[in-house]
């Protein structure tokens, strides 16, 4: 079956820093893989996405590329603020499923 | 825009009562979901629609049901809360796509079962 590894939390980070939080899926054919964010008391949002290989997803100075030879879609930001504090949640579609595998979240926390 | 709307945000049951929370949408999404988070539990899928009239069962559906009452709206509905039902509670909506533009999430209810 389907299947989302995060690493686990809480990332702790100064303003500023670079951050990186892994993601490999397990998953059947070509799935689109996905990065939620979580504010604290909110809903989940759509961060961003990539639907094939090779593909970046950007948004707010975030980014993932698909690497289908490794099965990751690392999250990335080259310079993180306290505002960016949150829990990130990868998730894949698998084609025809309705219903996408969310990994179990990483919580960060950014410091001034 | 209003996007996916749950309420209510906060509720306090005691064990055996029952309850709906309720969820509508405005942006004319086929597919509607009702998730739980759990800490370390990341989220599990309850119960979806994936179209007016259809519903389905998730991960957890024990101790739940629900109601797709129209496109817009889709509830769920605790007949005997325990606590273990003692969660934060999500409804999410998707396009027609089976959800490749990503999903739209409410702000959640957190629900407590003394």
């Amino acid at each position: 079956g389907n299947s989302v590894t995060q690493m686990e939390g809480p990332v702790t980070l100064s303003e500023e820093a670079f951050l990186t939080i892994n993601c490999t899926y397990t998953a059947t054919g070509y799935p689109s893989l996905f990065w939620y964010v979580q504010y604290p008391g909110e809903g989940l949002q759509l961060l961003l996405k990539a639907t094939k290989a090779d593909d970046k997803g950007s948004n707010k100075g975030f980014e993932a590329t698909y690497r289908k030879e490794t099965t990751s879609f690392h999250l990335e930001k080259g310079s993180v603020q306290v505002s960016d504090s949150a829990v990130y949640f990868c998730a894949l579609l698998s084609g025809g499923s309705y219903i996408p595998t969310f990994g179990r979240g990483t919580s960060l926390i950014v410091h001034p | 825009n209003a996007g996916v709307t749950q309420t209510p945000k906060f509720q306090v049951l005691k064990t055996g009562q029952s309850m709906t929370l309720q969820c509508a949408q405005d942006m004319n999404h086929n597919s509607m979901y009702w998730y739980r988070q759990d800490p370390g539990m990341g989220l599990r899928l309850i119960y979806y629609s994936a179209s007016e009239g259809t519903t389905d069962k998730g991960e957890v559906p024990n101790g739940y049901n629900v109601s797709r009452l129209n496109k817009r709206e889709f509830s769920l509905r605790l007949e005997s809360a325990a606590p273990s039902q003692t969660s934060v509670y999500f409804c999410a909506s998707s396009e027609a796509d089976r959800g490749a533009y990503g999903y739209t999430f409410g702000s959640g209810t957190r629900l407590t079962v003394v």
